[in-house]
């Protein structure tokens, strides 16, 4: 079956770096997204990845290992506003996507 | 980026009533919509995907007689809760790609509609 998993949960202190994993088994594979949801809110883009590698923009950074099927989102010099779940997805053969159930990221002062 | 735009954002209603909620892209022309459910701290759920001019292909276990969609014209789909019941209360979410940017494309997402049946 296909599969998606990520932490619940994750706490981090502002200014410092978090990473959040998320591991993936799909039928086929076209590449990877992270998307960034606030409370209440609809997801945001974040980053797409479909060769193996590190893509980096600004605070954020993603990664994506296919023979893995592993990949992490890097989130430097956190600030508050960073607070949000982070979910990731996968695209499948049909260029379906199969969601993750999020990341819950809690930032300290 | 592209735009989508979903209304109404709260809607309250009776149970035994139906609620229709709206998805537009603003500034390209959708070919195919997404429409996700999300219950509190659970992942995005497909619902449906809405093709301009023909049915919907809806997801196993999705009861396509109870969530009507109707998607007319390139910029417009519509999901008509038919008969809502306090458990179809949620958090839905329309969302589409930009057609220019094919398969591979991110997705861009409506402000989702938060569905209340008392």
């Amino acid at each position: 079956g296909q599969n998606i998993d990520q932490p619940t949960e994750m706490t981090a202190t502002e200014g410092a770096i978090v990473q959040i994993n998320c591991t993936y088994q799909t039928s086929g594979f076209n590449g990877l997204f992270w998307y960034q949801q606030h409370a209440g809110e609809a997801p945001t883009f974040l980053s797409y990845n479909v060769l193996d590698g590190l893509e980096e923009k600004g605070r954020f950074s993603s990664f994506l290992s296919r023979s893995k099927g592993y990949s992490y989102l890097l989130l430097k010099e956190l600030q508050m506003k960073d607070s949000a779940s982070y979910l990731c997805a996968a695209s499948d053969s049909n260029y379906q996507l199969i969601w993750g159930a999020g990341t819950k990221l809690i930032i300290k002062p | 980026g592209a735009v989508v735009s979903q209304h109404p954002s709260w809607v309250i209603c009776k149970s035994g009533t139906s609620v229709k909620i709206e998805c537009r892209s603003l500034d390209f022309q959708a070919t195919t919509m997404f429409w996700y459910r999300q219950f509190p701290k659970q992942s995005l759920m497909l619902m449906a995907t809405s093709n301009e001019g023909s049915k919907a292909t809806y997801e196993q276990g999705v009861e396509k007689d109870k969530f009507l969609i109707n998607h007319a014209s390139l910029t417009l789909s519509t999901l008509t809760v038919t008969s809502a019941h306090p458990e179809d209360s949620s958090f839905y979410i329309c969302s589409a790609r930009d057609p220019l940017a094919g398969e591979t494309g991110e997705l861009f997402f409506g402000e989702g509609s938060r569905l209340t049946v008392l």
